[in-house]
């Protein structure tokens, strides 16, 4: 099946920098790329809708300044936690659609802990 | 809105099979899903079923729907140790590829 590579799988940073997450599709295009949260002992929530191209669209209650959003090329998604708070700890994963939208690809996820 | 439930926890012998039940509410949903989550890992794709079968075997899981209850249940023969984890559900949202999971099931395996 299609590979969708995410990193860093771990990180830890101090309250205030921002955090990086990148996804890249290694053997196929992705037009779309969904980014999910999950905290401790929680289902994952979609976060947010990447397009290549475009803006992404936001789900109700995530705010769109500090969870940026970049999706430049076909290959390549990118997530930043701006000006990261210990209550954005969570674990980030993203997916990407397979063809006719019949299954989604995810990221090994990234645990994010903000000290 | 979509909404997907799970009981969040059970509990069996080593050897016995399991079964773990989701309802959703979604009926437009066009494929559902099974994925399994170890401690601190990321998803593990376990199997999927399109919406219009009723059944689905692949090795020692069975998916069974019931498409006029919205009910989807997983069952899992010869449960070994190595079957404990977090089982979620998920149905996909109008053929968008966005998916909607349940809260999980946390599946413990008893030796």
């Amino acid at each position: 099946g299609a590979v969708v590579s995410q990193h860093p799988s771990r990180v830890i940073c101090k309250s205030g920098t921002s955090v990086k997450i990148e996804c890249r599709s290694l053997d196929f295009q992705a037009t779309t790329m969904f980014w999910y949260r999950q905290f401790p002992k929680q289902s994952l929530m979609l976060m947010a809708t990447s397009n290549e191209g475009s803006k992404a669209t936001y789900e109700q209650g995530v705010e769109k300044d500090k969870f940026l959003i970049n999706h430049a090329s076909l290959t390549l998604s990118t997530l930043t936690v701006a000006s990261a708070h210990p209550e954005d700890s969570s674990f980030y994963i993203c997916s990407a659609p397979g063809l006719e939208n019949t299954e989604a690809f995810f990221g090994q996820g990234t645990r994010l802990t903000v000290v | 809105g979509e909404d997907v439930e799970q009981s969040l926890f059970l509990s069996v012998r080593e050897g016995d099979s399991s079964v773990i039940n989701c309802t959703y509410t979604d009926s437009s949903s066009t494929y559902l899903y099974w994925y399994k989550q170890e401690p601190g890992a990321g998803l593990q794709l376990l199997t999927y079923i399109f919406s219009n079968m009723d059944m689905k075997q692949d090795q020692r899981l069975t998916v069974l729907l019931n498409k006029k209850d919205k009910h989807l249940s997983l069952r899992i023969a010869d449960t070994q140790t190595g079957d404990s984890a977090i089982y979620f559900c998920a149905e996909s949202i109008s053929n968008t590829g966005k998916l909607i999971f349940g809260q999980g099931t946390t599946l413990q395996v008893k030796p």
